[in-house]
């Protein structure tokens, strides 16, 4: 079946400092997503990415789909202690319409 | 967008026992999603409910364990039968909806946080 992995699994930042998380799939994407799951929250869905190569911005984060539709990255700048969270990307292959979740990035912010 | 409440929060249950979570949209959806988020995990999909139709578990998850009622298309309940510790988990409903940016995304409701001992 699809897979969607997703690495690093924890990333432990100083604050003010960049990081990024990647996701890597087996098969082709109609589309993925990202999701922000705040300790003792639900995922709460942040971005959409859909056509080959597309960038989106929102303020100090940074989306990115792959040219071949499998890869996507989030980038984070001058990490701040709100962006404590776990970010989880979700695929959707070609032909489903369930969302197939990574293992998610737990990001802790050192002040 | 669409708004998801669902009950109860939390519950601490014996083994043996079942509970029932309901989940409320306030709109109407075709679909409803139930995952399952143990803990420090990510989210995996147990079945997607569908109006006037049985559910479509995933592999791993069948129905005298897990029996999903989808009675209108604002309501369903995911039942969790003869739990033993390893169901400990949160289990989150979810619906597509669409956003102001015309994105579908999934929209989850706050969860319910399981404990079986």
């Amino acid at each position: 079946g699809q897979q969607v992995m997703q690495i690093p699994q924890y990333q432990h930042v100083q604050e003010g400092e960049d990081f990024t998380t990647y996701c890597n799939s087996s098969t082709t994407l109609s589309n993925i997503q990202w999701y922000k799951q705040r300790p003792g929250g639900h995922p709460v869905f942040l971005i959409q990415l859909v056509k080959s190569g597309e960038v989106k911005k929102q303020k100090r984060l940074t989306f990115q789909f792959g040219e071949a539709k499998k890869n996507s990255s989030l980038h984070i700048t001058a990490t701040q202690t709100t962006d404590v969270g776990t970010y989880f990307c979700a695929g959707l292959p070609s032909n489903d319409y369930k969302l197939s979740f990574g293992a998610g990035t737990t990001v802790t912010v050192r002040a | 967008s669409a708004v998801i409440s669902q009950k109860p929060s939390r519950d601490i249950c014996q083994r043996g026992t079942s509970l029932t979570i309901q989940c409320q949209v306030d709109s109407q959806v075709t679909m409803m999603f139930w995952y399952r988020q143990q803990p420090g995990q990510s989210l995996t999909l147990i079945a997607t409910a569908n109006q006037g139709s049985e559910a479509t578990y995933e592999s791993g998850f069948v129905i005298d364990k897990f029996p999903i009622s989808r009675p209108n298309l604002t309501f369903s309940t995911l039942t969790v039968s003869n739990m033993s510790p390893e169901d400990s988990s949160i289990y989150l409903c979810s619906v597509y909806g669409q956003d102001k940016m015309n994105d579908y995304e999934q929209y989850f409701g706050p969860g319910t946080r399981l404990t079986v001992t």
